[in-house]
């Protein structure tokens, strides 16, 4: 069974760096069926998508982020992060990660099959 | 940027009862549409794709149709634990970008 988990620090100051990990466990980071998504969820509000990355780097990022956001990947480890810089407290939301099923086609299929539970970072000083 | 309202932004219902929740885009998505399902305190639950085809194990209670730009997830009747918060999710943009809907919450009555 496919597992993903977040981890990274639960409280950041303001203007520093957000920095998070998915670990997956239960399946290769390297399937060439998948990109890793960054998801992320203010307190009380909607889902937000950060970005997604595919296991040989390719990119891509929320214009609303993107100058702020970069997502990278370590095959070795079966793990992806996140690197939020600048953040506020606007930028205070659980984050997720997930796998972003990646299939081409008549029929495309690019939607979220499996989510972490989840962390909560505060961005507070 | 595609833009997906999800109306109404809550809907009480009764257990048993049927729930219709609507999903608009603002531009045609084709049938490159999503559901997911999240309760408190978890992560979001994949339930419909292409519009309409039911994620594996989904019980046939749930329904979803459309294309373009309206959709509609329909839930005929509802059990306790169909209680929760549900967003659409288009990939029709993909890549470079996905965007989600607000999200309706279906509460008990």
């Amino acid at each position: 069974q496919l597992q993903l988990q977040e981890s990274g620090p639960g409280l950041v100051k303001p203007s520093e760096t957000l920095s998070l990990t998915c670990t997956v466990s239960g399946g290769s980071i390297s399937s060439s069926s998948y990109y890793w998504g960054w998801i992320r969820q203010p307190p009380g509000k909607g889902l937000e998508w950060i970005g997604s990355i595919y296991y040989s780097g390719s990119t891509y990022y929320n214009p609303s982020l993107k100058s702020r956001v970069t997502i990278s990947v370590d095959t070795s480890k079966n793990q992806f992060s996140l690197k939020l810089s600048s953040v506020t407290a606007a930028d205070t939301a659980m984050y997720y990660c997930a796998r972003q099923l990646t299939i081409f086609g008549v029929v495309p299929r690019y939607y979220f099959d499996y989510w972490g539970q989840g962390t909560l970072v505060t961005v507070s000083s | 940027e595609i833009v997906m309202t999800q109306s109404p932004a809550t809907l009480s219902v009764s257990p048993g009862e049927r729930a219709t929740l609507s999903c608009r885009a603002s531009q045609s998505v084709s049938s490159n549409l999503a559901w997911y399902q999240q309760k408190p305190g978890q992560a979001p639950r994949l339930l419909i794709y292409g519009a309409s085809t039911r994620a594996t194990g989904l019980p046939a209670r749930f329904s979803g149709s459309g294309s373009g730009t309206e959709f509609t997830l329909t839930i005929s009747s509802l059990q306790s634990e169909d209680f929760a918060v549900y967003y659409c999710q288009q990939y029709n943009d993909w890549p470079p970008s996905l965007t989600f809907g607000g999200g309706t919450k279906v509460e008990i009555k």
